[in-house]
């Protein structure tokens, strides 16, 4: 089975500081990705940056990044350069076979 | 370019009414199709997914059924709604060969009173 966890229920980033979410999970598969998707007060889940899991190089997307450290499981975000648009919730996510199964997620505020 | 549509977008429904959301896929062809349900101040608990015509797994027992009539659409059903059947049900669907990500739908809130 896979599961997803996400330690922090809520954060908050003064604008323009830099912020790192964490993400732990398990998965018994041997192929996988793991996701980033945030929320805005729309709902609309939006894809932030993927992971190919057999990729040991860490994925970046403009100001998104992560740290992904395979043997440890652990799938961190961090934001730099925080901007007010960035408040959401954001989830952790992970890929196996035909299913994405996502943490709780963590709710950040960016401060002016 | 594909899209997802999901409706209606909010939903007021009395407890033991039933219930319809539908969700279509435009653009691609046999997508693997969700259903999400994300209950206040939590996380997307999958409810059911389907890769084909007619194949529907159940990820949690409950009040709710799924059906996937055509190749793009996607129903959950239920005969007699319950007060916990409330949250807000997102529908996405995956398969673009180029991207390994789900893509979502605009979400449907569902009160139960």
């Amino acid at each position: 089975a896979q599961t997803v966890t996400q330690s922090q229920p809520e954060m908050s980033v003064q604008e323009a500081e830099t912020v790192t979410l964490s993400c732990t999970y398990d998965t018994s598969e041997s192929n996988y990705y793991l996701f980033w998707y945030k929320q805005p007060p729309s709902r609309q889940m939006i894809l932030v940056i993927r992971q190919e899991a057999y990729k040991q190089q860490n994925a970046t997307e403009n100001r998104f990044s992560v740290n992904f450290q395979k043997a440890a499981k652990s799938f961190s975000l961090k934001i730099s350069d925080s901007q007010l648009g960035d408040t959401a919730m954001y989830f952790c996510a992970t890929s196996g076979t035909y299913k994405y199964i996502f943490g709780t997620g963590t709710r950040l505020k960016v401060l002016a | 370019s594909q899209t997802i549509h999901q409706w209606p977008a909010t939903l007021v429904q009395p407890v033991g009414s039933p219930l319809s959301l539908e969700c279509t896929v435009e653009g691609t062809s046999n997508p693997n199709l969700y259903w999400y349900r994300q209950a206040a101040g939590r996380g997307l608990q999958l409810l059911f997914y389907s890769v084909g015509i007619g194949q529907i797994s159940s990820e949690v027992p409950q009040n709710l059924s799924a059906s996937r009539p055509q190749d793009r659409q996607f129903i959950l059903s239920s005969k007699k709604l319950l007060l916990s059947d409330s949250g807000f049900y997102l529908c996405a669907w995956s398969g673009d060969n180029l991207k390994p990500e789900a893509f979502f739908g605009q979400g449907t809130r569902l009160t139960v009173v």
